[in-house]
């Protein structure tokens, strides 16, 4: 069965560093999202992108953070310079065309930032 | 008022019970409802989606939304120990992007 796949699952990272968390979404899918989790708390709705382009953003995905799509098959997502509150899980999702809401999720990335 | 709220529990039940797991929300634009299921440290499992109000069932999974009171719930007959998980429910408006919505998530450990 198709999955959507994530790398890496764990990522330590310094303060102020760059970290690029990537994601093979499953393969006839057009609409992709970024999610996160931080510890105990909710999921919370990152950015969603289609047709090479970002639809629409969180307050959270400020200038810091920033999406791509650098070929047919990866969809990455990169935080400039890391801050100790982004340590999160970062969940990748991706569903079909006319199948919105089934979003499919991967394993997710846990990023520690020290 | 929070836009999805849902009980964190931890619900604990014998083998065989009926579990009942519940959100309520706060924006009437909601219409699309979904049910994951999370285990440890891995990522939400698509269990149940409904449109709109009314009743969906899935094999032990019953699925229910009543938009009058913006109320839905997710009922598992026979719970099994393999059903021990986070259950997270997760709503969106409609539209073409459908961000989902968060609730918590409620723990449920079903016994042997």
């Amino acid at each position: 069965e198709p999955e959507v796949t994530q790398t890496p699952s764990h990522q330590v990272t310094q303060m102020g560093q760059e970290v690029i968390l990537r994601c093979v979404p499953i393969s006839n899918h057009l609409y992709f999202y970024w999610y996160r989790q931080i510890l105990g708390q909710k999921v919370e709705f990152l950015v969603s992108f289609y047709n090479n382009e970002i639809s629409e953003k969180s307050e959270i995905f400020d200038d810091q953070f920033s999406v791509e799509r650098p070929d047919g098959s990866n969809f990455t997502l990169k935080i400039r310079s890391t801050k100790l509150e982004d340590s999160a899980m970062y969940f990748c999702a991706s569903t079909q065309r006319g199948a919105y809401n089934e979003q499919f999720f991967g394993p997710g990335t846990r990023l520690t930032v020290l | 008022q929070k836009e999805v709220e849902q009980d964190p529990g931890p619900l604990s039940v014998p083998e065989g019970a009926i579990v009942s797991l519940n959100c309520t929300y706060s924006n009437s634009a909601f219409q699309y409802f979904m049910w994951y299921r999370q285990y440890s440290r891995k990522g939400p499992e698509l269990l149940m989606y409904t449109y709109s109000s009314g009743n969906k069932e899935d094999g032990r999974f019953t699925a229910q939304v009543d938009k009058s009171s913006k109320y839905i719930s997710l009922f598992i007959r026979d719970s099994q120990p393999s059903d021990s998980a986070t259950y997270l429910c997760a709503m969106s408006a409609a539209g073409n992007n459908r961000k989902l919505i968060w609730g918590l998530g409620t723990s449920l450990a079903v016994n042997p």
